[in-house]
């Protein structure tokens, strides 16, 4: 069973608008919940990631929310470009577990209008 | 610098057909990861090795085997492909308390 769920499965936005993807989980023993961007014909590269410690991280455009009690996480990309156009995944592990493996959500697919 | 390096980046097979798709990581990481990623469902493990000589179970490791003889490479097997296979495969490799870092994938079609 999927234990990350991804929401939306495709976005369209205006250029210089804010894109908002979310994810939710079940395993409360997650503790690393990284986001990918992965643009045609390459593989997943990481974009940014957050421990459940904070409630927010920012990285330029880029902004994951975290909330703990909800278990859902959102990545937000503020001033959004064409370039911007990808596919996002969300994913989570527990640092603890052997390997550190990733549960990945099913991806979204963001479409950036000029 | 080439990364995480997968070979071939296209293949097609024939249902029964055997074949081994190779990942090869010049950054000297520990872990290694098969994945494979079908539309609507994100990517899903395969299997997975903590270090030269070991490999493990993932989510969907049914019909695939896979080896890690050498620090640098992690083979992943198809003995008898089937068309549920279809796919395309990811290997990634990292060091630890780092993040994943992937190759540009095979594509791999069964007839």
């Amino acid at each position: 069973q999927q234990q990350v769920k991804q929401s939306p499965q495709s976005l369209i936005v205006q250029k210089g608008g804010i894109s908002i993807i979310n994810c939710a989980y079940e395993n409360t023993a997650f503790d690393y919940f990284p986001w990918y961007q992965q643009f045609p014909g390459k593989g997943p590269a990481l974009l940014i990631a957050i421990r459940p410690d904070v409630s927010e991280k920012k990285e330029g455009r880029f902004t994951i929310s975290f909330n703990k009690s909800a278990k859902q996480f959102s990545l937000h990309i503020m001033d959004s470009q064409p370039g911007d156009s990808a596919t996002y995944f969300c994913a989570a592990t527990s640092i603890q577990t052997s390997g550190s493996r990733l549960t990945f959500g099913e991806g979204t697919q963001l479409t950036v209008n000029p | 610098n080439a990364g995480v390096t997968q070979t071939p980046k296209f293949r097609v097979l024939k249902t029964g057909q055997s074949m081994t798709l190779l990942c090869a990581q010049d950054m000297n990481h520990e872990y290694m990861y098969w994945y494979r990623q079908d539309p609507g469902m994100g990517l899903r493990l395969i299997h997975y090795s903590v270090g030269e000589g070991t490999t493990a179970k993932g989510e969907v490791p049914d019909g695939y085997n896979v080896s890690r003889l050498k620090k640098q490479n992690f083979l992943l097997g198809l003995e008898s492909a089937a068309p549920s296979q279809t796919s395309v495969y990811f290997c990634a490799s990292r060091e630890n308390n780092q993040p994943q870092h992937f190759g540009d994938g095979t594509r791999l079609s069964i007839l």
